[in-house]
């Protein structure tokens, strides 16, 4: 069945320092993917997706990067700052179906 | 322009009771999924709305829940008969079906069930 998992629930990280967030599907049908942010109390929110022609792909201080041999998918986060503390969220879609979810990993930003 | 609402923010029910979830995607956003969020856990896909095509049901737990949409606008996810185990966080969100496939997310509703 279908799965995205991440291999930690929590990271923690010194302020200026980069984060690398893991995840991992199954599914090697999965034609898109996408890192989502959630805040405490509200909802997730957009941070970048990767299609499964590519294998990087950055954005403002963010770069995704997918294996897919190993079914890979890591969520970098340059000079990371206390406003990056959060739950991120990875999710994969294959075709038209809906997303799936993985459980998410804390990150904690220390100052 | 605005974002995804859902009301209420927050809903205590008792157990047996029933709750309606509302949901207002963007303007102009074929596509509206619900989801579920139990605490510390990832997101359980509901069900999901495209434009007049049947609604994909897959991920409804039970049938005590169902969900409805009025054309391209508001929907509403309904549980019959809540249980403890209904106790969450229903997210809705929605999309531009035009090839791009980014979820904008309401801020949700959290549910509790006593």
């Amino acid at each position: 069945g279908e799965s995205v998992g991440l291999h930690l629930p929590t990271l923690s990280v010194q302020e200026g320092d980069n984060s690398i967030i893991n995840c991992a599907y199954s599914n090697s049908a999965s034609d898109y993917f996408i890192w989502y942010k959630q805040e405490s109390g509200k909802g997730p929110q957009f941070i970048i997706d990767i299609r499964s022609n590519m294998d990087k792909r950055q954005g403002q201080r963010v770069t995704v990067l997918l294996n897919k041999t190993v079914k890979h998918l890591s969520l970098q986060i340059a000079a990371t700052q206390p406003g990056d503390s959060a739950v991120y969220f990875c999710a994969d879609q294959t075709g038209a179906n809906n997303l799936f979810f993985g459980t998410g990993t804390r990150l904690t930003v220390i100052p | 322009g605005a974002g995804v609402s859902q009301s209420p923010s927050n809903k205590v029910t008792e157990k047996g009771k029933d709750v309606e979830l509302r949901c207002d995607p963007i303007s102009g956003h074929t596509a509206l999924y619900w989801y579920r969020q139990r605490l510390g856990q990832g997101l359980e896909f509901l069900i999901y709305f495209q434009g007049n095509s049947a609604p994909d049901k897959s991920g409804l737990p039970s049938d005590r829940f169902s969900a409805e949409r009025t054309g391209e606008s508001v929907s509403t996810l309904t549980i019959q008969r809540t249980q403890q185990e209904d106790s969450a966080v229903y997210l809705c969100a929605s999309s531009l079906r035009d090839g791009t496939y980014e979820q904008y997310f309401g801020p949700g509703t959290r549910l509790t069930v006593t």
